[in-house]
C-alpha cells in the first residue's frame, strides 16, 4: 500500500548513457513533482505536473525530459548522463496544485561513473 | 549542544530530552511552511506543517512555531526518541506558487 513509489532504487550506469527512473503515486493526486538532492542534501524542484501538464520547469538541462502518460505515473528520462547528475532524485505528490502538502517517494539514487 | 559539521548543522540530543531545532526563511510573502524528516536512505517524509495565521500548531510530540515577525520557524520535538535521528527540514511556499523551497536540512543525533 505504498503511497509514492519509485523504481530503481539505486542505479548505476556510465557517462553517456540514457535512463529512466519510473514513479507512480496510488494516493489519487493531481499533481506531482521530481526534486533532486544533492549531496549537501539541499532539495531542489525540478520539475511539476498536473493532470499531465507541465507547470513548473525549473533550469534544468534539456538532457532531463519528464514524461506522464497518466496524471499516477511522472517519469524521468534523462539523457547523455554526465557525472553531475549524480544524485538522489526524489519523486512527490500533492492532491493538486493548490494543496501545499506534499508526500515524497523512497527515493531513486543515481551514480554516474 | 548544537555544533556546525561539515555540510549540516547537527544537533546532539540525550534521549528524554527535548530537541529543537530552527529554521529561518526569507520571503515575507510566504504563508505557509512544512517540516519533513528525512531518515538515513529514505524520502522526507511529512510531520507537520503552519499556515501563516498561526503562530503555534501542536501534532503528536511536535510543536512547531512561527514568528512571522523575525521570519523564523522551529519545531520543538518532545521527549526524544533514538527514532527521531535524521535530517530535518522546514520548507515554505507562497500563496499561488506551486513551488515549496526547502531550507538547508538539519541534522538531529539522538544519544541513548
Amino acid at each position: 500500500d505504498t503511497a509514492v513509489s519509485q523504481t530503481p532504487k539505486y542505479l548505476v550506469t556510465q557517462m553517456g548513457n540514457d535512463k529512466s527512473i519510473k514513479c507512480e503515486q496510488n494516493l489519487g493526486h493531481d499533481t506531482m513533482y521530481w526534486y533532486k538532492q544533492d549531496s549537501k542534501k539541499f532539495l531542489k524542484i525540478m520539475f511539476s505536473y498536473n493532470n499531465k501538464e507541465l507547470i513548473i520547469n525549473e533550469t534544468v538541462p534539456n538532457r532531463f525530459s519528464p514524461k506522464s502518460p497518466d496524471k499516477a505515473h511522472l517519469n524521468l528520462h534523462i539523457n547523455s548522463l554526465e557525472l553531475g547528475d549524480s544524485a538522489v532524485y526524489f519523486c512527490a505528490s500533492s492532491q493538486d496544485r493548490q494543496t501545499d502538502t506534499q508526500y515524497f517517494g523512497p527515493g531513486t539514487r543515481l551514480t554516474v561513473l | 549542544g548544537e555544533s556546525v559539521g561539515l555540510h549540516l548543522p547537527t544537533l546532539s540530543v540525550q534521549e528524554g530530552d527535548n530537541s529543537i531545532i530552527n529554521c529561518a526563511y526569507s520571503n515575507s510573502a510566504s504563508d505557509y511552511f512544512i517540516w519533513y524528516k528525512q531518515e538515513s536512505g529514505k524520502g522526507p517524509q511529512f510531520i507537520i506543517d503552519i499556515r501563516s495565521n498561526m503562530d503555534k500548531r501542536q501534532g503528536q510530540r511536535v510543536t512547531v512555531l512561527l514568528n512571522k515577525t523575525v521570519k523564523h520557524l522551529s519545531l520543538q520535538i518532545a521527549a526524544t526518541q533514538p527514532g527521531d535521528s535524521a535530517v530535518y527540514f522546514c520548507a515554505e511556499k507562497s500563496h499561488g506558487n506551486n513551488r515549496l523551497a526547502f531550507g538547508k536540512g538539519n541534522q538531529v543525533v539522538v544519544i541513548p
